[in-house]
C-alpha cells in the first residue's frame, strides 16, 4: 500500500516558469489537500477537493491551480513561479466521516525558485 | 472560523528531560484533534489522536495529550525525552472540509 505519493522530490524552476507537482493516493479517500510549509509558519493550506470534481481555495491560493479529475490523483499546478513560491509542499489526503479525518501526508516537494 | 496555535516556537532540553507542548484552539463544532510529527526531511506522521471518550489519549513513542474542553487545549506530554524526538510537532484541528494546523513547536534534545 502506497499511502499518499509525491512527484518530484526536489525542483529548481527559474521566475516565470510552470510546472506541476503530482499527487497521488491509493486509498480511495475523498478529501485530498495541498499545504506549504514555511520556517516558522506551520503548514498553510493551498488547495483543497472534496471529491472528484471538486475543488476549493485554502488559506494561500493565488498562484496555483488545482483539479481533481480523479479520486486518485491531485495535481498542483504552478502558473508562473515565483521567488515567494520557494517552499516545500506536501499533499495530503483523508476519508470522510468522523473515523476517517486522520490526514495522510506525501514525503513532500521542495521547491525552489530562482 | 478554526484556528490552532502553539505558543512555543522552539523548545531545546537534555535527553532524559520531560516534554510539554501546548496547543491551544478555537472551533465551534463538533472537536477531533491531532498532534503530528515530522522528523527532520520526512514527512508528517501521526502521533495521536482524540476524537471523543477518555480526554486522555496516549499516542506512539511514548507521547500522550491531554484534551482539557473547558481550556481548549490539547497539551502534548512526554515523561522522559530522547535524542531521537528531536523533530517539529505540530496541532492539528479537522474541522469541515479542511484540516487546520497550529504553526508547529520545533524541539531540540541534546544527547
Amino acid at each position: 500500500n502506497a499511502g499518499v505519493t509525491q512527484t518530484p522530490k526536489f525542483q529548481v524552476l527559474k521566475t516565470g516558469q510552470s510546472m506541476t507537482l503530482q499527487c497521488a493516493q491509493d486509498m480511495n479517500h475523498e478529501y485530498m489537500s495541498w499545504y506549504r510549509q514555511d520556517p516558522g509558519m506551520g503548514l498553510r493550506l493551498i488547495h483543497y477537493s472534496v471529491g472528484a470534481g471538486i475543488t476549493d481555495q485554502g488559506e494561500v491560493p493565488n498562484g496555483y491551480n488545482v483539479s481533481r479529475s480523479t479520486t486518485e490523483d491531485f495535481p498542483l499546478r504552478l502558473l508562473s513561479a515565483a521567488p515567494s513560491q520557494t517552499s516545500v509542499y506536501f499533499c495530503a489526503s483523508r476519508g470522510r466521516g468522523l473515523r476517517n479525518t486522520e490526514a495522510f501526508f506525501g514525503q513532500g516537494t521542495r521547491l525552489t525558485v530562482v | 472560523a478554526q484556528s490552532v496555535s502553539q505558543h512555543n516556537h522552539h523548545v531545546i532540553l537534555s535527553e532524559a528531560a520531560s516534554l510539554e507542548l501546548g496547543c491551544n484552539y478555537s472551533y465551534g463544532g463538533t472537536v477531533n484533534l491531532f498532534w503530528y510529527v515530522q522528523y527532520p526531511g520526512q514527512h508528517l506522521q501521526l502521533l495521536l489522536k482524540y476524537f471523543s471518550g477518555d480526554p486522555l489519549v496516549k499516542g506512539i513513542k511514548g507521547f500522550e495529550a491531554e484534551f482539557i474542553k473547558s481550556k481548549f487545549s490539547f497539551n502534548l506530554r512526554k515523561p522522559s525525552v530522547q535524542w531521537s524526538d528531536t523533530a517539529e510537532y505540530f496541532c492539528a484541528l479537522p474541522a469541515g472540509n479542511k484540516l487546520t494546523f497550529g504553526g508547529g513547536t520545533r524541539v531540540l534534545v541534546k544527547p
